[in-house]
C-alpha cells in the first residue's frame, strides 16, 4: 500500500521557519517526481513546488520562490519542504504527492502563521 | 502568472451529464499544458482523476472523461452518481510550474 506521510506542521510566527517531511511508502520513491501543493483554509489548491527523482530540476511557484526550499533523500524516502520568513498567506494545509502522474497524495499537515 | 478558470458551481442530476471547464488566461489550453483533473471531497485530500487531457488512473470511474474543446481543457461526467459531488480541480502546466484553477463545486441534485 502506498502512504505518504507529512509531518512538521504548526504554530509559527510571522518570519520564522518550519520544516515540513513526508515520508513515502509502498512506491517507487526514488525513481518518481514529488510535489507540494498546500490549501488554505476554505479555499481551493495551490501548486508550490517539485522536485526530480535525481534533484536535477527544481521548480517553485512565485509566491514561494527564494523563500522555500524543497529536497529529497532517497535513502530515507522522505520529501522536506524548508520554509523561512513565513507570511500570514502561507497559513495552509500543505500536501506532499508523487508518482508519474501525481497519483499519490498524503493527507496534509496544517501549517499556521499568526502572531 | 497565468490565471486558471473554472465554473465556480455546476449542478447535475443523478443519472444525468455535466461538463465541467478549464481555461487559461494565456490562450487556448493545448496538449502541452498537459491538463490534470482532480477530484476533492470535503475533509479529504485531493486524488487526481484524468492527467494528460484524457488519461485514467486505474481508480478513476469510466463514466468521467476528459478532452480538450474549443480552446479548453473539458472534464465530462456521463452518469453522475451522488458520490460524484466534490470540488475539482483542473491544472495546467507552464512552462515547470503549474497553475491550479479555483476549482468547480459540483453538486448532484
Amino acid at each position: 500500500e502506498v502512504q505518504l506521510v507529512e509531518s512538521g506542521g504548526g504554530l509559527v510566527q510571522p518570519g520564522g521557519s518550519l520544516r515540513l517531511s513526508c515520508a513515502a511508502s509502498g512506491f517507487s520513491f526514488s525513481g518518481h517526481w514529488m510535489y507540494w501543493v498546500r490549501q488554505p483554509p476554505g479555499k481551493g489548491l495551490v501548486w508550490v513546488s517539485r522536485i526530480k527523482a535525481d534533484e536535477s530540476s527544481i521548480t517553485y511557484a512565485d509566491s514561494v520562490r527564494g523563500r522555500f526550499t524543497i529536497s529529497r533523500d532517497s535513502a530515507r524516502n522522505t520529501l522536506f519542504l524548508q520554509m523561512r520568513n513565513l507570511r500570514a498567506e502561507d497559513t495552509a494545509v500543505y500536501y506532499c504527492a508523487g508518482g508519474s502522474h501525481y497519483d499519490y497524495w498524503g493527507q496534509g499537515t496544517l501549517v499556521t502563521v499568526s502572531s | 502568472q497565468a490565471v486558471v478558470t473554472q465554473e465556480p458551481s455546476l449542478t447535475v442530476s443523478p443519472g444525468g451529464t455535466v461538463t465541467l471547464t478549464c481555461g487559461s488566461s494565456t490562450g487556448a489550453v493545448t496538449s502541452g499544458h498537459y491538463p490534470y483533473w482532480l477530484q476533492q471531497k470535503p475533509g479529504q485530500a485531493p486524488r487526481t482523476l484524468i492527467y494528460d487531457i484524457s488519461n485514467k488512473h486505474s481508480w478513476t470511474p469510466a463514466r468521467f472523461s476528459g478532452s480538450l474543446l474549443g480552446g479548453k481543457a473539458v472534464l465530462t461526467l456521463s452518469g453522475a452518481q451522488p458520490e460524484d459531488e466534490a470540488e475539482y480541480y483542473c491544472f495546467l502546466y507552464y512552462s515547470g510550474a503549474r497553475v491550479f484553477g479555483g476549482g468547480t463545486k459540483l453538486t448532484v441534485l
